[in-house]
């Protein structure tokens, strides 16, 4: 039973590059949420997705940060014009199709780096 | 405002020493979570915990969501052990998301 994956692991971009990271959430599971680590910071609730709906996206940035969780395929985060305050690690959890509080599973995480 | 607070923030034990994390909440909370950062940066669930006790192996875990707190407990701590420990909260009516605490940073030596 595989977890929830993410893809790339690593990813370089150069300032101004857009940044494309991806989540398979774990099998059976239909929502989604995003993180991000700052270095040496916490983790931090950016968005959280349902199938084709933005649920909640009070963490994220007002500009150029975008998520979608398409009927088919994986979640994207979109980072469009990045900048070198954007590294960081991205974190997506996922948790099953119920409403309420439910356990939420972490992939391995991206770590963006913007040069 | 809404506060997740970890003690202590930083823990240098001996190998086979017991220890005990500590996160305290400042609202109601529908989710309880405690996660295990290892060096390579890997998040790992350890419990999922919004009351009660549980345990797995050399850890356990209590939340005590009348009080606002949970513990987790390391006993005869290895090496493996050492990281960051993080409590993350569902505070109830704050829809799904948690809010993680600043952690424990771990390091457990020979």
């Amino acid at each position: 039973n595989a977890g929830v994956m993410q893809n790339p692991r690593h990813l370089v971009r150069r300032r101004g590059q857009e940044a494309r990271l991806r989540c398979s959430p774990m099998k059976g599971h239909s929502h989604v949420y995003w993180y991000r680590q700052l270095p040496e910071e916490g983790l931090k609730f950016m968005v959280y997705l349902q199938k084709e709906n933005i649920i909640d996206e009070s963490g994220m940035p007002k500009e150029r940060f975008s998520a979608e969780f398409p009927k088919e395929g994986p979640s994207i985060l979109r980072i469009q014009q990045v900048v070198r305050g954007d590294s960081a690690a991205y974190f997506c959890a996922s948790s099953p199709p119920k409403q309420g509080a439910y356990e939420q599973y972490f992939g391995p995480g991206t770590r963006l780096t913007v040069t | 405002g809404i506060q997740v607070e970890q003690s202590p923030p930083d823990l240098i034990l001996q190998e086979g020493a017991n220890s005990t994390l500590r996160c305290n909440f400042s609202d109601s909370v529908n989710n309880l979570q405690w996660f295990h950062q290892n060096p390579w940066g890997q998040l790992i669930n350890l419990f999922y915990i919004p009351s009660g006790t549980k345990q797995n192996g050399r850890l356990s875990a209590t939340t005590v969501a009348t009080e606002r707190y949970s513990l987790l407990y390391i006993s005869s701590s290895q090496t493996t052990d050492s990281g960051v420990y993080f409590c993350a909260v569902g505070f109830t009516g704050g829809g799904n998301k948690l809010t993680f605490g600043t952690g424990t940073q771990l390091k457990v030596e020979l």
